[in-house]
């Protein structure tokens, strides 16, 4: 199983432009999760989604969409970028909720740095 | 004040001594806690979870929680240069997952 993947790994974008960065997981899981993490702070919820069709809101969903079309896809679209959304992104899955129980143990993909000019 | 909160540390121990990582939660609700290490310019890779009171061992890892005080640490015996890591606590609730800023930990030989 290749876990959780994401592409790009680096990606730098001028003021304005827009951008969808891909994550895949192939453990089957309900759950996936999209985070932003900034210099020397832990990481920030954007988005998750409870199964194909079902997406909602995290912490800092401003300046984000994503869609969940399939089990395995979980794309975040970036619409107009500002240099306040340089940061690295994580991807992340997990088979059950948060409700409790080692299902709900969140694998995380690699990241994808990005840079906003 | 912050929904978790870690020492920002960094913490810097002796190879072979113990490391002591703690986290404090303001929610009462939560559910599950989790103790992530993630090594410089690369992904979180969970190293414990612990969902009841007490001490949970693996390894030289130990993971406590204490829900009363509503405290979480991670106890690492023996610590080694590979040790060497950013640790990120997270706690559950309300069907997300919280984490806080990190603790640095630097193993010197």
């Amino acid at each position: 199983n290749a876990g959780v993947t994401q592409t790009p790994k680096f990606r730098i974008l001028k003021i304005g432009q827009s951008m969808t960065l891909q994550c895949t997981q192939d453990m089957n899981h309900n759950y996936m999760y999209w985070y932003r993490q900034d210099p020397g702070m832990g990481l920030k919820l954007i988005y998750y989604s409870v199964g194909a069709g079902i997406t909602d809101k995290g912490e800092v969903p401003n300046g984000y969409n994503v869609s969940r079309s399939t089990t395995e896809d979980f794309p975040l679209r970036l619409e107009l970028a500002a240099p306040s959304q340089t940061s690295v992104y994580f991807c992340a899955s997990s088979q059950k909720g948060l409700a409790g129980g080692k299902l709900n143990e969140q694998f995380f993909g690699p990241g994808t740095r990005l840079t906003v000019l | 004040q912050k929904e978790v909160e870690q020492n920002s540390g960094p913490l810097s121990v002796p190879e072979g001594a113990i490391a002591s990582l703690n986290c404090t939660y303001s929610d009462r609700v939560s559910q599950s806690f989790f103790w992530y290490r993630q090594y410089s310019g690369k992904s979180p890779e969970l190293i414990m979870s612990i969902y009841s009171n007490g001490d949970k061992e693996d390894g030289r890892f130990t993971a406590q929680l204490n829900k009363a005080s509503q405290y979480v640490s991670l106890l690492i015996r023996d610590s080694q240069p590979s040790d060497s890591a950013t640790y990120l606590c997270a706690v559950s609730g309300y069907g997300k997952l919280t984490f806080g800023q990190g603790t640095i930990l630097t193993v010197h030989p």
